[in-house]
């Protein structure tokens, strides 16, 4: 059973255009909530991560949203490039350090 | 820079072996963790240890078991390698203290098991 729910599970954006990308959880005991993004063939790496106090946080062209109240959190990407094709996976974090993860989004972005 | 190297990226074993997957930290990290990836589940948590010596079962530890000896360096060990075992093995490291830190990982390894 999955702890974070993500969605959709392929996006395809056109080159200038909005990524979206939506997460959701059940568990209140989690503090940290990061986004990480995974080429092909390389282990995934933290993009932009939020704590529950906050309820928006940017970093460049990439934005999370986060709800505290409705357990949901998404990160919107703006301006989408090829570049950023990838898979993209929310995660969910508790206390002492183990995270859940969501099961990915790939995304492609067309020139 | 951070490294998280893992012992092999390709791995062919047969059903029943014993098959011991190495991950090697060079950033003095306390934590360290096991996924495997799989298409559409995501990463799942297979163990963890937050200290040499220290494991915490994760979401999916049947048919796993792991060793922390040192503190750079965390095992996973499939006692006896089954098909549905066939997967992307991927070795995290972070920090440990009062807040949660960035999980660094490893390459992967792909594991076919026939």
């Amino acid at each position: 059973q999955q702890q974070v729910k993500q969605s959709p599970q392929s996006l395809i954006v056109q080159k200038g255009g909005i990524s979206i990308i939506n997460c959701a959880y059940e568990n209140t005991a989690f503090d940290y909530f990061p986004w990480y993004q995974q080429f092909p063939g390389k282990g995934p790496a933290l993009l932009i991560a939020i704590r529950p106090d906050v309820s928006e946080k940017k970093e460049g062209r990439f934005t999370i949203s986060f709800n505290k109240s409705a357990k949901q959190f998404s990160l919107h990407i703006m301006d989408s490039q090829p570049g950023d094709s990838a898979t993209y996976f929310c995660a969910a974090s508790l206390l002492r350090g183990d995270m859940r993860f969501g099961a990915g989004t790939r995304l492609t972005v067309k020139p | 820079d951070v490294k998280v190297t893992q012992s092999s990226r390709y791995l062919v074993k047969r059903t029943g072996e014993k098959v011991f997957l190495e991950c090697v930290q060079d950033m003095d990290h306390e934590n360290m963790f096991w996924y495997r990836q799989d298409p559409g589940l995501g990463l799942r948590l297979i163990y963890f240890s937050y200290d040499v010596k220290m494991k915490e079962k994760g979401d999916i530890p049947e048919g796993y078991s792991v060793s922390r000896e040192k503190k750079e360096r965390f095992s996973l060990i499939l006692e006896s390698a089954s098909t549905n075992q066939t997967s992307m093995y991927l070795c995290a490291s972070s920090f440990r203290g009062l807040l949660v830190y960035e999980q660094y990982f490893g390459p992967g390894t792909r594991l076919t098991v026939t």
